[in-house]
């Protein structure tokens, strides 16, 4: 079974300056998507971005970025100049390929707070 | 189009009531997913389904979970005599699963249901 594991409970950052969230998985397939959630109190859960890992570029999303290493199953999320409204859990998630597979599995999550 | 949306959004049960919590998807998403989610912790899946088909149900805690989509749209997510264990967020995604011609990876959240057994 596939297993996301998140080793930071908690990060802080100043505004406008650059923190990265790690994230680490094991699976044994060799084709999947990962993902960062972003889930502010609200609740409703966000798309921040998205890595095909056949892909070998690293995806980007305005400010933010990934620093995927397949090799060493690590699936880092950089937020560049950071903004009060990055404020939020942040979640990676695994899902496979194979059809009946499209599940999540997530990690246990990050929270990031942004310090004016 | 509108997102995907729940209700209620907060239910308080005494426990070993039962409960119902539903979910819209987004209309044409093919694919609807459960996840519950304690405090504090990530979302983890309960059960899935295509169309009207259940397709995997393996993350189901007890037999006293119960999901269906009848018509392949609306889906409910049945809890019977709840224990205060199942005090959770629930949350519903769905996806598109092609977007014109290609897979669609991404799941739309909606808001989720607070239950908490008392």
């Amino acid at each position: 079974a596939q297993t996301v594991t998140q080793s930071q409970p908690e990060m802080s950052v100043q505004e406008a300056e650059t923190v990265t969230l790690s994230c680490t998985y094991d699976t044994s397939e060799s084709d999947y998507y990962l993902f960062w959630y972003k889930q502010p109190p609200s609740r409703q859960m966000i798309l921040v971005i998205r890595q095909e890992a056949y892909k070998q570029q690293n995806a980007t999303e305005n400010r933010f970025s990934v620093n995927f290493q397949k090799a060493a199953k690590s699936f880092s999320l950089k937020i560049s100049d950071s903004q009060l409204g990055d404020a939020a859990m942040y979640f990676c998630a695994y899902r496979g390929i194979i059809q009946g597979a499209q599940k999540l599995v997530f990690g246990q999550g990050t929270r990031l707070t942004i310090n004016p | 189009g509108a997102g995907v949306s729940q209700s209620p959004r907060y239910k308080v049960a005494k426990r070993g009531q039962d409960v119902a919590l539903r979910c819209d998807p987004i209309s044409g998403h093919v694919s609807l997913f459960w996840y519950q989610q304690a405090l504090g912790q990530g979302p983890e899946f309960l059960t899935y389904f295509q169309n009207e088909a259940q397709l995997d149900k393996s993350g189901l805690p007890s037999d006293r979970f119960f999901a269906e989509r009848p018509e392949g749209s609306v889906s409910t997510l049945k809890i019977q005599r709840t224990q205060q264990e199942d005090s959770a967020v629930y949350l519903c995604a769905s996806s598109v699963d092609l977007l014109a011609g290609y897979p669609s990876y991404e799941q739309y959240f909606g808001p989720g249901t607070r239950l908490t057994v008392t």
